[in-house]
């Protein structure tokens, strides 16, 4: 495997239901994020994680739980979500420094998990 | 507060002429990055071109160019000898180089359609 590998690529879940979203790097990349893709708007930056730290958490509800258990992997756990959370979830990372600034450092994507509340 | 704009919601090309896509920013920080990214139907985003806030010259990456004018903050995308396999969502993105969170904002996106 190389790249940003993220899985499942389709999801279709009932607002009660618990799933998790599942992205891997194999860049030896450190920084992670979380993106949103809805129709017709912009990517909305959900979660950035450096070092496996939280760097951003973008107004996103409670009910989007991010994990970062080391620099290569990171989760989006689900939970009673909303019809509106429909969209397609994109994972990517970046090689960064620790301190002093982020650089403009090529953000690496994943093909995305197309994710349907119904 | 950072801001990219892309005011063409669609463009179409001929095949083997070249196109123009248009990409505004506005950010205070005075070191930023300013990229554009492919994403086809599959969805990935492509990684395409970058451009240094201090960089002298545009880049170019083989087909794309970019036109950056720093004192009207564009930075427009230029593709040269459009194929069919360009047909895609294109979107400009900056970010910060001293932000404390990396983010990484990105326009509404251009979908480009070359006509064979």
């Amino acid at each position: 495997e190389t790249g940003v590998t993220q899985t499942p690529r389709h999801l279709v879940m009932g607002m009660t239901n618990k799933k998790s979203l599942k992205c891997e790097q194999h860049l030896g990349h450190n920084a992670m994020y979380w993106y949103k893709q809805s129709a017709k708007k912009p990517l909305e930056l959900m979660f950035v994680y450096n070092f496996k730290e939280q760097t951003e958490n973008n107004s996103v509800p409670s009910r989007f739980s991010p994990e970062c258990p080391n620099s290569s992997h990171l989760f989006l756990h689900l939970h009673t979500l909303q019809p509106e959370d429909s969209a397609l979830y994109l994972c990517a990372s970046s090689q960064e420094v620790r301190t002093g600034g982020f650089g403009a450092n090529v953000l690496t994507f994943g093909a995305g998990s197309r994710l349907t509340v119904l | 507060a950072q801001k990219i704009t892309q005011t063409q919601p669609g463009m179409f090309v001929q095949e083997k002429e070249a196109v123009t896509l248009d990409c505004t920013y506005d950010t205070s920080d005075p070191s930023y990055g300013l990229f554009w990214y492919k994403q086809p139907s599959s969805g990935e985003m492509i990684f395409l071109i970058y451009q240094g806030s201090y960089d002298q010259q545009n880049a170019t990456e083989g087909r794309y160019s970019l036109n950056f004018q720093k004192a009207r903050k564009s930075a427009n995308l230029v593709i040269s000898a459009s194929q069919l396999g360009d047909s895609a969502m294109y979107f400009c993105a900056m970010r910060e180089v001293w932000s404390n969170t990396g983010k990484l904002i990105f326009g509404q996106g251009t979908t480009l359609q070359v006509k064979p």
